[in-house]
């Protein structure tokens, strides 16, 4: 699976938006990206993924760039309760294939009020 | 459903004891993967299963981490014996196998090996 590279920490305002950005320039073209978020003493919990078109759900916005080489993840109006450790995971999806994730550092977000 | 479910949520015990971590995946799902979490070494795969089967248990660090799935139902994470440097938090997770489903997580167990 492709590496991907992620700021260690960011903040942001409560009720702002907070865009996490991912590097993942190794990706290859039957990669999917992947992201998942762990709020203290929880389990990790996904948000949402895609390949190649941006992707939007009742949680956050996923942005692809053309190349493929980074995405960013928006929250669009961030709570206190999204205060959390965002993973950015880059893997293969295809049927029958291993499920495994490999997380790296993630970034910590913390939302202010 | 009501998720995956793991017990204990918190265990505490006695270097060189047995130690027995627990999980129900969610209904349905064919994979169940096991996870152990470190403040030195963040998140790591341990071993994972398909249809009860294990299909990678090379994150397994030892001969004393053991895992079972004897049905679709139930698996164990068993360490015997256990040492200190085995503190962690242990999650469980499940999936599907159709393309492109997440995996959902279980609360996690904490251990704690003094």
């Amino acid at each position: 699976d492709a590496k991907t590279t992620q700021p260690t920490s960011m903040d942001c305002a409560e009720g702002r938006a907070a865009n996490l950005p991912c590097n993942h320039s190794t990706i290859s073209g039957n990669e999917y990206v992947y992201w998942y978020r762990q709020i203290h003493s929880q389990g990790p919990q996904y948000i949402i993924h895609g390949l190649k078109n941006n992707e939007t759900n009742e949680m956050a916005s996923l942005i692809i760039t053309e190349d493929r080489k980074s995405s960013t993840l928006i929250l669009p109006h961030a709570t206190l309760r999204d205060t959390a450790v965002y993973y950015c995971i880059v893997r293969v999806a295809s049927s029958g294939s291993a499920r495994q994730l490999t997380f790296g550092s993630g970034t910590q977000l913390t939302v202010l009020p | 459903d009501a998720g995956v479910i793991q017990s204990p949520r918190h265990e505490v015990t006695e270097m060189g004891q047995e130690v027995t971590l627990r999980c129900k995946p969610i209904s349905g799902h064919d994979y169940l993967f096991w996870y152990r979490q470190t403040m030195m070494r963040g998140l790591e795969l341990l071993i994972y299963f398909n249809n009860n089967v294990p299909i990678d248990d090379s994150g397994m660090p030892e001969d004393r981490f053991s895992a079972k799935m004897p049905n679709a139902s139930f698996s164990t994470l068993k360490i015997q014996p256990s040492e200190p440097r085995d503190s962690a938090v242990y999650f469980c997770a499940s999936s599907l196998s159709t393309h492109g489903t997440e995996a959902f997580f279980g609360q996690g167990t904490r251990l704690t090996v003094v």
